[in-house]
Parts: structure tokens; sequence; C-alpha cells
């Protein structure tokens, strides 16, 4: 089974508008962490935002916030006022347990539209 | 600045020779990763080590050889064993951080590498 799922392959969004990514994760451990990165044209990976599972707030990092649903298992994030250089692949990933590596998700393409 | 390296950045290569694709990190971070990335498709764990001289294999480690001789290195070989080897490899490192251990990765620019 998927670990991580990333239901939504590509959107577009208009410009200055919100734009809701998806992520559903499974796991049976009571902690883990759940992160986002967004991959530009350029290749690089750049780290977004973290929540971790015993974090009651929902993390926000400037205009990223993460959706997180626990009973659900959902890890949602929301960028808001989007902008053209919000273009990118965006991947959630999780940390189980006490461990170090990360699972990745299969992406979600975003294009702003101006 | 602190980052992390990666070399060479394009790679091509003949089937049946192995490469060696460079990651050195200045950040000291005490974990290193190697991920591999195939067209439209998320990353897939290859090794990882948490520490000098020990490493342990991920999800798609068969075909691929690492070394961990120093906390800033951790150089990847990919073989004539594996036997789909073109794709983006990322190399990347992290520090726990916090006390509900944000184990945040940060990633080198990648290495596409192409089999003739």
């Amino acid at each position: 089974a998927q670990k991580i799922t990333q239901t939504q392959p590509g959107m577009f969004v208009q410009e200055k508008e919100a734009v809701t990514l998806d992520c559903t994760y499974d796991t049976s451990d009571q902690s883990y962490g759940l992160f986002w990165y967004k991959q530009p044209s350029s290749g690089e990976m750049i780290f977004l935002i973290y929540q971790g599972s015993y974090d009651e707030q929902n993390a926000t990092e400037g205009r990223y916030s993460l959706n997180f649903q626990k009973a659900r298992k959902s890890a949602n994030l929301v960028i808001s006022a989007s902008q053209l250089g919000d273009s990118a692949m965006y991947f959630c990933a999780m940390r189980e347990g006490r461990g170090r590596k990360l699972t990745f998700g299969g992406g979600t393409r975003v294009l702003v539209k101006p | 600045d602190g980052g992390i390296t990666q070399s060479p950045k394009y790679l091509f290569r003949k089937e049946g020779q192995n490469v060696t694709l460079s990651c050195e990190q200045n950040l000291n971070h005490d974990a290193m990763y190697w991920y591999r990335q195939d067209p439209g498709q998320g990353l897939r764990l290859i090794y990882y080590s948490q520490i000098v001289n020990d490493f342990q294999k991920g999800d798609i480690a068969e075909g691929y050889s690492v070394s961990r001789e120093k906390k800033e290195s951790f150089p990847l070989t990919v073989t004539s064993a594996q036997k789909n080897p073109t794709a983006f490899y990322l190399c990347a490192s992290s520090i726990m951080v916090g006390v509900s251990g944000a184990n945040v990765l940060t990633f080198g620019a990648g290495s596409r590498l192409t089999v003739l």
C-alpha cells in the first residue's frame, strides 16, 4: 500500500488565488512527521513546511499552511495568494517513528496563470 | 555558504560501465541520503547513512553501492547491475531538530544520468 498518496497529478491556479494540495498518509506509528517540498523546473528540492504528529496547531510558514487532520490521516498544503514563482512540482513526505528516512508521494504539478 | 554539492550535474554512460556520483556537504549534518527520481514521479530512497562507516539500504538499493568514510562525503556508485539507471539522482543531508524530531532534509541540485 502507498504510504503517501497525492491524488492530484496537476492543477492550474489563478495568480493571487489560494490553492490546496491534497496529501493522505498511512502509518501505524503514533510518532511521525509530515513535510512538504517544492521542486521548481531546475530540479532542486526546497523545504516548505513541517508538521509533527503531536503538534496541536497547524503549521504555518509565510504563505504556506498545513491543514493537518489526524483522524483522516491527511496533511494538505494550502498556498495563499499564489504567485507565478509558485509554479512547480510539490511533494508531500513522511517520516515514521524516530527513523531518519523520508518517504515521498508522487507529487502534484502546479501551474499559476497570470 | 553551507550546502550540498553534487557532481557532475550531467553524466552520460555506456551500458556496462560503473559510474560514481559525488555528494559533499559542509553543513555538519550527521545523516546523508541518496534518492532517485524518474520523470514525472516522486523520489525513491536508494541508500542512507546516519553515521560514518555505516549505511542502510533504502527501497531500491539493488544495483547501487555507497560508502561513508567521512562525515562530509557520501558517494553513490551506479553499477552495471542496475538495469535501468537513467534517472535524476538527488543527494540530501539532515540533522534532527527540536524535541519533535523534525528531520528536515536539505538537498543538492541533483545529477542527471543518461545511459546511452
